[in-house]
Parts: C-alpha cells; sequence; structure tokens
C-alpha cells in the first residue's frame, strides 16, 4: 500500500520555468492539500481540495495553479516560477468528517529555484 | 496574533525527563487539536489527536485540553533521544471544515 507519494522528490528549476509538483494516494481520501514549508514560517496552505474538480486557496495561493480531476490526484503547478517559491513542499490528504480530519503527508519535494 | 502559537524552542531536556509542549490557539470555537513530529529532513507523522477538554494518554504520550484558556499541550515522558525532532500543534478551526492550521513548531533535543 503505497500511501501518499510526491514526485519529483528534488527538483531545481530556473526563474520563469513552469514547473508541476505531483501528489498522488492510494486512500481515496477525500481532501487533498498542499502545503510549503520554509524556516520561521512553519507549514502554510497553499491550496487545497474536499474532492474532484472543487479546490479552493489557503493561506498563499499566490502563484501557484492546481487542478483536480481524479480524486486520487492533485497536482500543483508554478506557472512562472520565482526564487521566493524555494521550498520544501508537502501534499497531505484525509478522510471527510468530523473526527476524519487527519491528515498524512507526503515526503516532500525539495524545490530550488535559481 | 498568530491562529496557532507555540514555543520555538528549542527546548532541551536530559533523557528520562519529562518534556512539556504547549500550544495555544486564538479560535475559541475550534474542534480538533493534532499533535505531529517531525524529524529533520521527513515529513510529519501524527502523533495523536484530542477532541475534548482533558487528558489523552497514549504509551508515553499525553495530551492535554483546555478548551475555556484555549490551550493544548503535548506531555512526553521517559524523554529518550530519538524523541529528538520537531514537534508540531494543528488545530481545525471552528469554520475549518477539512483544514487545519499549524504552528511553526517546538524543536525539542533529548540529551543522553
Amino acid at each position: 500500500d503505497a500511501g501518499i507519494t510526491q514526485s519529483p522528490r528534488y527538483k531545481i528549476t530556473e526563474t520563469g520555468r513552469q514547473v508541476t509538483l505531483m501528489c498522488h494516494q492510494t486512500w481515496s481520501h477525500s481532501y487533498m492539500f498542499w502545503y510549503r514549508q520554509d524556516l520561521g514560517h512553519g507549514l502554510r496552505l497553499i491550496y487545497y481540495s474536499a474532492a474532484a474538480d472543487i479546490t479552493d486557496k489557503g493561506e498563499v495561493p499566490d502563484g501557484y495553479v492546481v487542478s483536480r480531476s481524479k480524486t486520487e490526484n492533485f497536482p500543483l503547478t508554478l506557472e512562472s516560477a520565482t526564487r521566493s517559491q524555494t521550498s520544501v513542499y508537502f501534499c497531505a490528504s484525509s478522510r471527510q468528517g468530523v473526527g476524519q480530519e487527519t491528515q498524512y503527508f507526503g515526503p516532500g519535494t525539495r524545490l530550488l529555484v535559481l | 496574533q498568530k491562529e496557532v502559537e507555540q514555543n520555538s524552542g528549542p527546548l532541551s531536556v536530559p533523557e528520562g525527563a519529562i518534556a512539556s509542549l504547549n500550544c495555544t490557539y486564538s479560535d475559541r470555537g475550534s474542534q480538533s487539536f493534532f499533535w505531529y513530529r517531525q524529524y529533520s529532513g521527513k515529513s510529519p507523522e501524527l502523533i495523536m489527536f484530542i477532541y475534548s477538554n482533558g487528558d489523552k494518554e497514549d504509551g508515553r504520550f499525553t495530551a492535554q485540553l483546555n478548551k475555556a484558556s484555549q490551550y493544548v499541550s503535548l506531555l512526553i515522558r521517559d524523554s529518550q533521544p530519538s524523541d529528538s525532532a520537531t514537534y508540531l500543534c494543528a488545530v481545525r478551526g471552528g469554520t475549518s471544515y477539512g483544514k487545519l492550521t499549524f504552528g511553526q513548531g517546538t524543536i525539542l533535543t533529548v540529551h543522553p
């Protein structure tokens, strides 16, 4: 059982390039989330999705685009990467409903924008 | 005021001692409270969650919740060097269906 996976695990790109980070979960969880983690800021929510075709902004959505055509996949795209988007990106998923909010995290993608 | 606040530490305790980690939150309607552990270079992993006022114990870990004071804590008994990590407090707000707000985390170091 793979659980929740992210790819790539490491990525180096240049300013202005488009980058897509992939997230895949095998639990059929309703909710999926994208966070970035930076020193001094903790985990900050970028976007989340309550179900396929339902997405909403989090705390820091600018410069990012998401889609969710299938329940199991939740890709995050940086349309034109900037150095400030250098970070560690975590995808997470959870079930729906009160008492089901525990989020399970993927291994993370370490992104460096030069 | 941050929605979820934790002392960033580092908190240093000797092996075998009790480590006490604290978290306060601003949304009085918050419903669910979580403690995650994150080792350096790894992703957060759930330690435990608590929904009701009082204590909840799981092995060496005890979560304590006081909604009136908007305070949640994590006690680690018989601390081990392997407990050295960053501990993240997360809260589901009253209207934040599915979403959690995380504190910045407390770095814990357990020294032999």
